[in-house]
């Protein structure tokens, strides 16, 4: 059975940082691109970075370029995001999903019950 | 960046009804469409992808069709655990972007 459990998530300030974490079970996590998604209340929801398979190509949506930054470890079956100069907008909840990929098209296949973040003084 | 927009934003209907929710890009992503239910306190939950495969496990009674930048997802006959928000998404280009949602609620 597919597993991603995030954690990480919890109240930081404006400015601060946030290191979440997603593990992975139930399948080859090599062989799979990764997403992290949020859900806020401003942009309902949204999709804010994938990672390929091995890590090499990243994407991070604009809003969040040279703030945040996603990452994979295959050998411990995770996945991560660094969250840094966190603004009130990036307040929400936030996902890893599994990507999959059929006849051309990408789709989040499975996801994890998401963590909350929190971002006020 | 792609928009994607739904129609109607919140509708209330009897469970056996046939139920209909439009998905339109604002410019041409062939079938590269995919419908979410979301309940609240859940995460999202992949009913259909590429406009109209069926996700495994996910009840006949839901159909997807469309291409281009018009998409529709069906209901054939609403059952009580059906009520809840869905949501399209497009991902043809990047960045991804989802829809709105629309509400599906109890008349």
């Amino acid at each position: 059975e597919v597993q991603l459990v995030e954690s990480g998530g919890g109240l930081v300030q404006p400015g601060g940082s946030l290191r979440l974490s997603c593990a992975a079970s139930g399948f080859t996590f090599n062989k799979y691109w990764m997403t992290w998604v949020r859900q806020t209340p401003g942009k309902g929801l949204e999709l804010v970075a994938n990672v390929q398979q091995d890590g090499g190509q990243k994407y991070h949506v604009d809003s969040v370029k040279g703030r945040f930054t996603i990452s994979r470890d295959n050998a411990k079956n995770s996945l991560y995001l660094e969250m840094n100069s966190l603004r009130a907008e990036d307040a929400g909840v936030y996902y890893c999903a599994r990507l999959n990929w059929y006849s051309t098209v990408w789709f989040n296949d499975f996801w994890g019950h998401g963590t909350l973040v929190t971002v006020s003084s | 960046d792609i928009q994607m927009t739904q129609s109607p934003p919140s509708l209330s209907a009897s469970a056996g009804d046939r139920v209909t929710i439009i998905c339109r890009a604002s410019q041409s992503i062939s079938t590269s469409l995919n419908w979410f239910q979301q309940k609240p306190g859940k995460a999202p939950k992949l009913l259909i992808y590429a406009a109209s495969s069926l996700q495994s496990g996910v009840p006949l009674r839901f159909s997807g069709s469309g291409s281009g930048t018009d998409f529709t997802l069906t209901i054939s006959s609403l059952q009580p655990e059906d009520f809840a928000t869905y949501y399209c998404q497009q991902t043809y280009s990047a960045p991804f972007t989802f829809g709105p949602g629309t509400k599906v609620d109890i008349k």
